[in-house]
């Protein structure tokens, strides 16, 4: 059984649009995160949550809100969509709280391509 | 702004040599570094890490070698197999957040 779950695995949006994307773990984990992987930054990470609060934001804009409803749940708002925006999310946990001392896990990545 | 940088985007080796990924980071403080590896059309998954109080730790076929004073790392991995073959990232956290070098395609040849 997957251990991490993101949806959808893929994702078509036009220029202009919103759209969230979705993640939940259940390896019991006190830390999630969000990177995203394209061909022009290979592994570039977005923002971490420990405990359901933000730890560290390294996304210059706005328009990427991380959502924590649960403990398990780091889901992502991406509003007026670019075409620069095309890439895949990955959402990783880790068991740590701090997080950044740990190794994280992975998961399937939702493959997002604006039009 | 602080980098981690990896010297080789693209390795081949023989089945059966020995494969080393060098990664050199910026950052002084950075005191933990994991390894992660990807194979194709996957997610990533960890395969090792060092801890900036010891230089070196191996995990079967993985040995981490952490060199501070150089500000260098590298994944060595012996007697190569096959499903070895995959993109390598090496990571360097300071407590922030783990930041990633480019990746290493490493092809496994027979």
């Amino acid at each position: 059984d997957p251990k991490i779950i993101q949806k959808p695995k893929y994702l078509v949006a036009v220029t202009g649009s919103e759209k969230i994307l979705i993640c939940e773990q259940y390896l019991g984990h006190n830390a999630m995160y969000w990177y995203r992987q394209s061909a022009k930054k290979p592994l570039e990470f977005m923002f971490s949550y420990s405990y359901q609060k933000l730890m560290d934001n390294q996304t210059a804009s706005s328009r990427f809100q991380p959502q924590s409803s649960k403990k398990n749940h780091l889901d992502l708002q991406i509003t007026a969509l670019k075409p620069d925006d095309s890439a895949t999310y990955f959402c990783a946990s880790s068991q740590d709280g701090r997080g950044h001392y740990a190794e994280q896990f992975f998961g399937p990545g939702t493959r997002l391509t604006v039009l | 702004g602080e980098k981690v940088e990896q010297h080789e985007s693209t390795l081949s080796v023989r089945e059966g040599d020995s494969a080393v990924i060098n990664c050199t980071y910026t950052d002084t403080a950075s005191s933990y570094f994991p390894w992660y590896k990807q194979e194709a059309g996957k997610s990533l998954h960890f395969v090792i890490d060092i801890r900036s109080n010891v230089d070196r730790k191996q995990s079967q076929r993985l040995i981490v070698l952490l060199d501070k004073k150089a500000k260098r790392f590298s994944l060595h991995i012996t007697a190569t197999q096959p499903e070895d073959s995959a993109i390598y990232f090496c990571a360097a956290s300071r407590g922030t957040y783990q930041r990633f070098g480019t990746g290493t395609k490493l092809q496994v040849v027979p």
